[in-house]
Parts: structure tokens; C-alpha cells; sequence
């Protein structure tokens, strides 16, 4: 059975960091592409970032581009997401997430999602 | 980058009613997309991959269609257990983009 099990979110002031995780199991990790979603309170899905198979190919929305980077380490099975310059709209819960073949864009498998509240 | 547009903002109807949901791209998207169900509280549950591939498990009353850039999920007789917001999404390029969603209740 596929899991994916998101932490390190908390209760952050704006311009601080944060770094979340997203730990894997069930399936051969190193094999799919792995993507965060965002959902602002009360708001609908946001795409944030995707990380390819390696690691070395990653996209990002522009809203987070050149404050969000996300990678993974394939032998821990495990993906991140490292946060800066952190601002009251980033307040979301993040959802990492894997597509449902490894050549799919379609994401089937999802964790339960880690808060993440920017806030002075 | 590509956006998706979807209608209506939201539906209520009834048990057994039909129900279509329309999903928009402001450019081609070949088959790149699909459709999800998130009930309060949950994660988004992948109901149809590249536009009309029905997920394992999702009922026969789901279904999914394209023609050119307008997409739509149809639910073909409602249950109660429809009830939550669907999501369109963009596979084709990136940035991904999601749909606003389409909040579906029943009467």
C-alpha cells in the first residue's frame, strides 16, 4: 500500500523557513515523480512544485519560484521542500504527492497533508 | 501558462439527478487532464486520468469526456456520497494548474 506521510509544518513569522518532508513507502520511490499541492484556507488546489525521478529536473509555480526548492533523496525514499522568505499567503496545507504511473501527470496517491501558518 | 476555467461554481441537486461539470484550458492539452473529488478535511481523491480514464474503484456513474480544449465530468445519477468539490487539472505542461472547482451538493 502506497504512504506518504508529510511533516515539518508548524507556525511560522513571515520571512522565516521552513522545511517539509515527505516520507514514502510502498512503491519504488526512485521511480515516479514527486509534486507538492497547496491548499490555502477555504481555497481550491494549488500545484506548487514537482521534482523528476533524479532530482535533477524541477519546476516550480511562479508564485514560489526563488523561494521554494524542493529535492529528494531517493535512498531514504524521502522528498522535501525547503521554504524561505516565508509569507503570510503561503499559509496552506502542502499535500505531497505521486502520479499514478511513472509516466503520468495524474496524481493518484496523496498524504494527508501537514499545516503550514505564516503569522506574526 | 495554461489556465483552467471551470462551471458551475457550484450545484445543488438531487439523488439520481445527472450532474455535468465543464472543465476549460486556454490552450490545447491534448488528453493531459484529469479529474478529482476532495470531500472537507480530506485529500483530493483522483477520479479520471487523461480525460476520460476512470481511476480503480470509481464507480461506473462517473465519467469523464474531451473535445478539443472544453472537458467535462458527468455524474450520471447522483449519490449522496457525491457531495464534496471536483477539481480539473493540467497535466500537459508546466506550471501544472488546477481548476477553481465546482462544489457539488445534494439536495
Amino acid at each position: 500500500e502506497v504512504q506518504l506521510l508529510e511533516s515539518g509544518g508548524g507556525l511560522v513569522q513571515p520571512g522565516g523557513s521552513l522545511r517539509l518532508s515527505c516520507a514514502a513507502s510502498g512503491f519504488t520511490f526512485s521511480t515516479y515523480a514527486m509534486t507538492w499541492v497547496r491548499q490555502a484556507p477555504g481555497k481550491g488546489l494549488e500545484w506548487v512544485s514537482t521534482v523528476s525521478t533524479s532530482g535533477v529536473t524541477t519546476y516550480y509555480a511562479d508564485s514560489v519560484k526563488g523561494l521554494f526548492t524542493i529535492s529528494r533523496d531517493n535512498s531514504k525514499n524521502t522528498m522535501f521542500l525547503q521554504m524561505n522568505s516565508l509569507r503570510v499567503e503561503d499559509t496552506a496545507m502542502y499535500y505531497c504527492a505521486k502520479a499514478y504511473t511513472p509516466s503520468s501527470r495524474a496524481f493518484d496517491s496523496w498524504g494527508h497533508g501537514i499545516l503550514v501558518t505564516v503569522s506574526s | 501558462d495554461i489556465q483552467m476555467t471551470q462551471s458551475p461554481s457550484s450545484v445543488s441537486a438531487s439523488v439520481g439527478d445527472r450532474v455535468v461539470i465543464t472543465c476549460r484550458a486556454t490552450q490545447d492539452i491534448t488528453s493531459w487532464l484529469a479529474w478529482y473529488q476532495q470531500k472537507p478535511g480530506k485529500a483530493p481523491k483522483l477520479l479520471i486520468s487523461a480525460a476520460s480514464s476512470l481511476q480503480n474503484g470509481v464507480p461506473s456513474r462517473f465519467s469523464g469526456s474531451a473535445s478539443g480544449t472544453h472537458f467535462t465530468l458527468t455524474i450520471s445519477s447522483l449519490q449522496p456520497e457525491d457531495s464534496g468539490t471536483y477539481y480539473c487539472q493540467q497535466g500537459h505542461s508546466f506550471p501544472f494548474s488546477f481548476g477553481p472547482g465546482t462544489k457539488v451538493d445534494i439536495k
